[in-house]
């Protein structure tokens, strides 16, 4: 199976910063790689899809990058909203379809 | 609306069995993979397996192979997980979520179910 490692595993930030998150993947997955949002107690929100595919009704301030192993999601200027748990997951096959450890973004 | 509506929570004891469900609506559900994640208290997403509704066609993630039982209904838009021998571990939110394409993910999520399981 394919493993997938996010960096880091919580991050400190302010409003206005920039914030870039990690994900590697044990082996190549082409650009199939999403990253999702999740707030306490709600469920996941698709943020990128296909790496760097922004989903419909996403703020333009997030991004995705990468390909093969190695890929980021940026928030370009953080707002109180984006303060939250982000995965990533990679879906080179329908299953599985592993999942990142998370990323908490806290308030600094 | 677009939507996948989840049962509510349950409370069961080591042993029972249960199945929870994932109604779709405002689209054709049979069209769309249906996929199912857990999510263990104070943890991360886990992938547990999903489903092709139009031809049931399923896939389990090998960590929960065995383990648990995907299903669907197409008559009644409506996806299932189920259990036969649920253990304390299986305490957990589960959420289903739609799959339109591998071009795309997890793109519609339920509100999830709570499950409960202690003696």
């Amino acid at each position: 199976d394919i493993q997938m490692t996010q960096s880091p595993s919580t991050l400190s930030a302010s409003v206005g910063d920039r914030v870039t998150i990690t994900c590697r993947a044990s082996q190549s997955i082409s650009s199939w790689l999403a990253w999702y949002q999740q707030k306490p107690g709600k469920a996941p929100k698709l943020l990128i899809y296909k790496a760097s595919s922004l989903q419909s009704g996403v703020p333009s301030r997030f991004s995705g990058s990468g390909s093969g192993t190695e890929f980021t999601l940026t928030i370009s200027s953080l707002q109180p909203d984006d303060f939250a748990t982000y995965y990533c997951q990679e879906y080179n096959s329908y299953s599985p379809a592993t999942f990142g450890g998370g990323t908490k973004v806290e308030i600094k | 609306e677009v939507q996948l509506v989840q049962s509510g929570a349950e409370v069961k004891k080591p042993g029972e069995s249960l199945k929870i469900s994932c109604k779709g609506s405002g689209y054709s559900f049979n069209s769309y993979w249906i996929g199912w994640v857990r999510q263990m208290p104070g943890k991360g997403l886990e992938w547990m397996g999903v489903i092709y509704p139009g031809d049931s066609d399923t896939r389990y993630s090998p960590s929960f192979q065995g383990q648990v039982t995907i299903s669907a209904d197409k008559s009644i838009t409506t996806a299932y997980l189920q259990w036969n021998n649920l253990k304390a571990s299986d305490t957990a939110m589960y959420y289903c979520a739609r799959w339109p394409s591998t071009m795309t993910a997890l793109d519609l999520w339920g509100r999830g179910t709570l499950v409960t399981v202690s003696s």
